[in-house]
């Protein structure tokens, strides 16, 4: 059983067009989070909500927008898609809040042209 | 804003050899944890370490936090082909909490 997936694995897009990348976590955890990772692999904290509440927003711009319907699911969807949007985007979760210890999904690769 | 420096950035080396992953910072962690990546998957958690001076062992990978909580070590002894891949550490706690800082990783690959 996979713990952490998201869907699509693979996603290629226009300059300008909107899109959904979705989460679900089956470990009954109580946060997850939205970790964008750069070409040269580096990992940088997008968001992170709690028991459906935002918790951590960090300097992103107001083009991402997470929803979390439940704690099991948390989505990303992208407004008006840039090229420098093109990434690996993880989805993971943990037990708290508290720097747990993070399950990560196996990422979107996003690929804008 | 917390940082973790690592190093080095990549690493190549024969079958056999030994070698050590740095993971360094000027701030205090709670704790420190270790990744690796292999391609097409999401990193996948290692080892947790929170004490200063704890040492970890996981067959032949061994984990080193400092005593002051502000740096750790990977060290793999006799490199095997299985254990190429992206090494990543990560510090929670201090003035991040509920965040962890990730350090920009290793690339290691190791050939038979």
């Amino acid at each position: 059983d996979t713990a952490v997936s998201q869907t699509p694995k693979y996603l290629v897009t226009q300059m300008g067009n909107d899109k959904s990348i979705k989460c679900e976590q089956n470990l009954g955890h109580d946060t997850m989070y939205w970790y964008k990772q750069d070409s040269k692999k580096f990992l940088k904290i997008m968001f992170s909500y709690n028991n459906k509440e935002l918790i951590i927003n960090e300097t992103v711009p107001n083009r991402f927008s997470p929803k979390s319907p439940d704690k099991a699911h948390l989505n990303l969807h992208i407004n008006s898609l840039e090229l420098g949007d093109s990434a690996v985007y993880f989805c993971a979760s943990s037990l708290h809040t508290d720097n747990s210890p993070l399950h990560f999904g196996n990422g979107t690769r996003l690929t804008v042209t | 804003t917390q940082l973790l420096e690592q190093s080095p950035q990549f690493l190549s080396i024969q079958e056999g050899e030994n070698l050590t992953v740095y993971c360094n910072s000027s701030s205090v962690f709670s704790s420190l944890q270790w990744y690796r990546q292999e391609p097409g998957e999401g990193p996948v958690l290692l080892v947790t370490v929170v004490t200063g001076g704890e040492v970890k062992k996981l067959k032949r990978l061994t984990f080193q936090f400092g005593d002051a909580r502000k740096d750790s070590s990977l060290h793999i002894t006799a490199a095997q082909p299985g254990d190429t891949g992206l090494y990543l550490c990560a510090g929670g706690g201090g003035t991040s909490y509920g965040k962890l800082t990730f350090g920009q990783g290793t690339i290691l690959t190791v050939h038979p």
